[in-house]
């Protein structure tokens, strides 16, 4: 199936501990972005990296490291995880940097992360 | 204050209702505008982009008003599987493909 795919969708982890989500896609897309659903149901962009290269990258502190080692696979590295960080982290992906048009935009299911 | 901001609702009505969702955004050069529905504990999902002449697509009519900055949702005859979480979605720029989310209007449908 065509697809971004997160993994994993559920991660409980406690305090401090660093942890990663892994993001893949198979649409080929040249862009791939990270959005953080926190748990008033608000969607805020984190990351964006267009084929391998960051290109947004919103004020988020820098425990959030974002990797790309190439243009299908966007991953999302947390250190010293605290309890703010609990929320939904959505990947997704696009085929185009520029234009303005929503030239499909497609989500992953999403990862709960709980910090306990 | 948020660059795009909706009523969280709930709207709770009845099956074969009309419902009309608002939004406003503060960035006047925003370029491009969409409705996005989101069900609980999914991801979001594109239900229709919104066009300065206005756009349907079934029953959902799409309406912008650039010089007010206002986007508006309607729904007709209302069915159960429309509860769901009405996300109005702007990208303000077009050298990126960044999608700034409003909150979200929380639609219930009642049998």
């Amino acid at each position: 199936d065509t697809a971004v795919s997160q993994t994993p969708k559920y991660l409980v982890t406690q305090m401090g501990n660093d942890k990663s989500i892994k993001c893949e896609q198979n649409l080929g897309h040249d862009t791939m972005y990270w959005y953080k659903q926190d748990s008033k149901k608000f969607l805020k962009i984190m990351f964006s990296y267009n084929n391998k290269e960051l290109i947004i990258n919103e004020t988020v502190p820098n425990r959030f490291s974002p990797k790309s080692p190439d243009k299908a696979h966007l991953n999302l590295h947390i250190n010293s995880l605290e309890l703010g960080d609990s929320a939904v982290y959505f990947c997704a992906s696009s085929p185009l940097r520029t234009g303005g048009m929503n030239y499909g935009y497609t989500f992953g299911s999403g990862t709960r992360l709980t910090v306990v | 204050r948020k660059e795009v901001e909706q009523d969280p609702g709930p709207f709770n009505v009845p099956e074969g209702a009309t419902v009309a969702f608002n939004c406003t955004y503060s960035n006047s050069a925003s370029q491009s505008f969409f409705w996005y529905r989101q069900d609980c504990r999914k991801e979001p999902k594109l239900l229709m982009s919104v066009y300065s002449s206005g756009n349907e697509d079934g029953r959902f009519t799409a309406q912008l008003n650039r010089a007010s900055q206002y986007i508006s949702l309607l729904i007709r005859d209302s069915k159960l599987s429309d509860s769901a979480t009405y996300l109005c979605v702007v990208i303000s720029d077009t050298g990126f493909q960044k999608l700034v989310f409003g909150t979200g209007t929380r639609l219930l449908v009642s049998p």
